[in-house]
């Protein structure tokens, strides 16, 4: 496998399920993403994990808990989600994330389109 | 305040025609950097170019070319001869160093390319 990979693909849940999503790079990366996507909305930064340690929470709900073990993976743990939360789920990763070395693009995966009915 | 401005929601063209998309920042910092990335059906988002904030010169890759001017905080991006297959949404993004945690990605350009 290469580059950034991301499962499941397609989710569809009720809003008393617990289910989490995957994300795995495979590109030495020390920096990991989860974003946003909603339909005609801007890409919304969720969190960002940087050596697996969280560096950033863009305000989000609680009802998604990230978790990233090590630096290769990184997890999004949903429960109780509502409706508006269907949206694309992007993971990225990058090389950086240090002072002076913030030149790095990011790298993408593919997508969970998630569905809370 | 949006940092990353890309008005042009959507646009059609004919293939071979050559298209621009726009792309407008701001940011008070004076090291920055710019990308722009491509988003097909497929729901990937590919990465295209990077660009510092100290390197005004412009690029060119085969059909694709970026016009960066720091006096009008612009990131323009043209496609030349398009093809069906350049149809995908195209984000701009910035990142900063005040804040470099981040990337600020646009609203993206959806591009209809017809044959």
């Amino acid at each position: 496998e290469t580059g950034v990979t991301q499962t499941p693909r397609h989710l569809v849940m009720g809003m008393t399920n617990k289910k989490s999503l995957k994300c795995e790079q495979h590109l030495g990366h020390n920096a990991m993403y989860w974003y946003k996507q909603s339909a005609k909305k801007p890409l919304e930064l969720m969190f960002v994990y940087n050596f697996k340690e969280q560096t950033e929470n863009n305000s989000v709900p609680s009802r998604f808990s990230p978790e990233c073990p090590n630096s290769s993976h990184l997890f999004l743990h949903l429960h109780t989600l509502q409706p508006e939360d269907s949206a694309l789920y992007l993971c990225a990763s990058s090389q950086d994330q240090v002072e002076l070395l913030f030149n790095n693009e990011q790298f993408f995966g593919p997508g969970t389109r998630l569905t809370v009915l | 305040a949006q940092k990353v401005t890309q008005a042009q929601t959507e646009i059609s063209v004919v293939e071979k025609e050559d298209v621009t998309l726009d792309c407008v920042y701001e940011t008070r910092d004076t090291t920055y950097y710019l990308f722009w990335y491509k988003q097909p059906p497929s729901g990937e988002l590919v990465f295209l170019i990077r660009r510092n904030s100290f390197d005004e010169q412009n690029e060119i890759s085969g059909r694709y070319s970026w016009n960066f001017q720091k006096s009008t905080s612009s990131f323009n991006f043209t496609i030349t001869a398009s093809q069906v297959v350049d149809s995908a949404v195209y984000f701009c993004a910035l990142r900063y160093w005040g804040d470099f945690n981040k990337f600020y990605f646009g609203s993206g350009t959806k591009l209809n390319v017809k044959p």
